[in-house]
């Protein structure tokens, strides 16, 4: 199947820094991305959908300020966590589509975010 | 709107013995369902998939799912689980709408 490659896995980050999340699909072109966040023993939450070349749309509750969702090109959608503080610390997990609502989401690694 | 409940939150179960993780849903246009796993750290992979057809699908690692429009379902068993089959998983659904809605997922123990 499509290969979607997220980084970092890993990172921790001070307090009042920012992160950035690289979500790419490797082997496919994907003109929707979507970037959830996954509190533990709980669901995944949708964050936001992001759409290359427009502006992403966000779930309501979800801070577009501090979220920060760009995708660049066909192939690239970033996260970036600004100001970042401790309860922003979560797995995100990005996945992307090759087309329509039928096929099937294909998911990047995760980013366990720990913000000390 | 679309929704999905998994009502188990955990289910244990014993090495070579058979399970089933329970799935409803609801929307109101068609569906498209998707049962997912998730290792401990790591994103989701594909079990299986019902876009159409068939109401029993088949999928990697021994699983397969039901469909069952009536009851607004979509089942997943396997006959006989293994230790490695130990993860989260997760029911989903999309139908008219881009965005894909989870399940609160179901943890799978399996005792050796």
């Amino acid at each position: 199947g499509a290969v979607v490659s997220q980084h970092p896995s890993r990172v921790i980050c001070k307090s009042g820094t920012s992160v950035k999340i690289e979500c790419r699909s490797l082997d496919f072109q994907a003109t929707t991305m979507f970037w959830y966040r996954q509190f533990p023993k709980q669901s995944l939450m949708l964050m936001a959908t992001s759409n290359e070349g427009s502006k992403a749309t966000y779930e309501q509750g979800v801070e577009k300020d501090k979220f920060l969702i760009n995708h660049a090109s066909l192939t690239l959608s970033t996260l970036t966590v600004t100001s970042a503080h401790p309860e922003d610390s979560s797995f995100y997990i990005c996945s992307a589509r090759v087309s329509g609502p039928e096929t099937e989401a294909f998911f990047g690694q995760g980013t366990r975010l720990t913000v000390v | 709107a679309q929704s999905v409940t998994q009502l188990d939150s955990q289910v244990p179960v014993f090495e070579e013995a058979p399970v089933e993780l329970r799935c409803n849903y609801s929307s109101s246009v068609s569906v498209y369902l998707f049962w997912y796993v998730q290792y401990p750290n790591q994103g989701l992979q594909l079990l299986l998939k019902y876009l159409s057809g068939s109401t029993l699908v088949k999928g990697i690692n021994g699983f397969e799912a039901e469909f069952n429009k009536s009851q607004t379902s979509f089942h997943l068993r396997k006959p006989s689980v293994h230790i490695s089959d130990t993860a989260e998983y997760f029911c989903a659904v999309t139908g008219g709408y881009q965005k894909v809605t989870f399940g609160t997922g179901t943890k799978l123990q399996v005792i050796p």
